[in-house]
């Protein structure tokens, strides 16, 4: 199936630093969401963005729904260690395939 | 709020024989339960889409025959492994859809790790 493209796959740094992440997708979608999952748990929502152009915050989290509809991007500022974890954005398209597509992930770990 | 659960959380299981998986919704009546799969270090692929009283709807490429999924009421949806081989080793994580929520509202499951041996 579809999946978006995350970048970085990986990302090591160290406390209190800040953190950047993108997903790009060839498909537009409506809505973009951003999880965060830790081992062997589901994934958990963090961010909802809704129309294009979008920026939202939540606490240290800040993301936003590209112009084109078809990339997102999710910030973390003054990491700390429990941010570790592995941070999937997601897109939802109502155009008749209601599902939501994951991206291949961002496994942040923290140094430290 | 909105809390999935999953039973069990872990199971081995021999090759050939089945393995039922238990998704419930806790605190809220869910139109709609998804299921994924998830290989080490990759992301969530959905396997099927169930509606409750009604048949499920298969991801292409995932057999219907071997993963029976039977959503019999708003709270409870059940995926089963049928004779399953070491392939089907993996991580499955059912989502929920709440009744008159959002259309991209889905609360996830913590998981259940399949190991065939």
């Amino acid at each position: 199936g579809q999946q978006l493209n995350q970048s970085p796959q990986s990302m090591f740094i160290q406390e209190g630093e800040d953190v950047s992440m993108n997903c790009t997708s060839s498909s537009i979608f409506n809505t973009w969401l951003w999880y965060k999952q830790e081992p062997g748990e589901g994934p958990v929502l963090l961010i909802a963005l809704y129309k294009a152009g979008e920026l939202t915050s939540n606490g240290r989290l800040t993301a936003q729904f590209g112009i084109t509809r078809k990339d997102s991007f999710l910030n973390i500022s003054a990491s700390i260690p429990s941010d570790v974890g592995i941070y999937f954005c997601a897109g939802w398209a109502n155009f008749g395939n209601e599902k939501l597509t994951f991206g291949t992930g961002t496994r942040l770990t923290i140094i430290p | 709020g909105a809390v999935v659960s999953q039973h069990p959380s872990r199971v081995i299981c021999k090759s050939g024989t089945s393995v039922k998986i238990e998704c419930r919704s806790l605190d809220f009546q869910a139109t709609t339960m998804f299921w994924y799969r998830q290989f080490p270090k990759q992301s969530l692929m959905l396997m099927a889409t169930s509606n409750e009283g009604s048949k499920a709807t298969y991801e292409q490429g995932v057999e219907k025959d071997k993963f029976l999924i039977n959503h019999a009421s708003l709270t409870l949806s059940t995926l089963t492994v049928t004779s399953a081989h070491p392939e089907d080793s993996s991580f499955y994580i059912c989502s929920a859809h709440p009744a008159g929520g959002w259309a991209y509202e889905q609360y996830f499951g913590p998981g259940t790790r399949l190991t065939v041996t």
